[in-house]
């Protein structure tokens, strides 16, 4: 059973246009982060949020946790072809010492 | 700060084989994970290690071990290696002890034949 459901699976979208990307689970969890991967390389963290329904941007992105702490989302203004690349939620469920699980991932795709 | 760095980057092995990577995490992190990442199963954990101690470990066959050390570097091991065996390791060091925020490093991608 996958602790963090990433939806949609594969995304493909024009220049310019803005995406939302969801990371939903049934556990609470103490923090959620975001990771961006790209080929062939180690995914590189992007943001934590650790408050429920906090939201944090970084210049064109969005992301909010939810006031359960059991999903978050990431939304995209104006994508651009840098942004393309697989996004990963992660995070340890139940405050305690289990171990950090990544989510399915989005696969996305900006075309110039 | 140099990051985290994975030895080797690319290897080829043969079925039946053992191969051991090695991390050298951000300097002054003492905890070390490692993930197997591939392009059915995404990022699957491994184990965890925090100051030469195992914290957690995932749900994969006693083929695959680990290890930390002092100096907190850290090794996997894989012992009579699969084709299913082969993806990109991934390695992520933290300051803390089961630290929610980790640094990648770039990966020792692995193919089995």
């Amino acid at each position: 059973t996958q602790l963090l459901e990433q939806s949609p699976q594969f995304l493909s979208i024009q220049e310019g246009e803005n995406l939302t990307v969801y990371c939903n689970s049934s556990s609470v969890f103490s923090s959620l982060q975001w990771y961006r991967q790209e080929p062939g390389e180690g995914p590189v963290l992007l943001v934590t949020v650790v408050t429920g329904g906090e939201v944090k941007k970084l210049k064109r992105l969005t992301f909010q946790f939810g006031d359960a702490r059991k999903d978050s989302s990431l939304h995209i203004t104006a994508a651009q072809p840098g942004d393309t690349g697989l996004y990963l939620c992660a995070g340890r469920a139940n405050f305690g010492n289990e171990k950090l699980t990544f989510g399915t991932g989005t696969r996305l795709t900006i075309i110039p | 700060k140099a990051g985290v760095t994975q030895t080797p980057r690319y290897l080829i092995k043969t079925r039946g084989q053992q191969v051991t990577l090695s991390c050298s995490p951000i300097s002054g992190h003492r905890s070390v994970s490692w993930y197997q990442q591939t392009p059915g199963q995404g990022l699957q954990f491994l184990f965890e290690y925090f100051s030469e101690t195992q914290r957690n470990k995932g749900n994969f066959p006693g083929r695959f071990s680990g290890r930390q050390f002092s100096n907190s570097r850290s090794e996997m091991n894989v012992s009579t290696l699969e084709l299913g065996d082969s993806a990109l390791y991934l390695c992520a060091s933290s300051p803390f002890d089961s630290g929610n925020t980790i640094y990648f490093g770039e990966g020792s991608w692995l193919t089995v034949v």
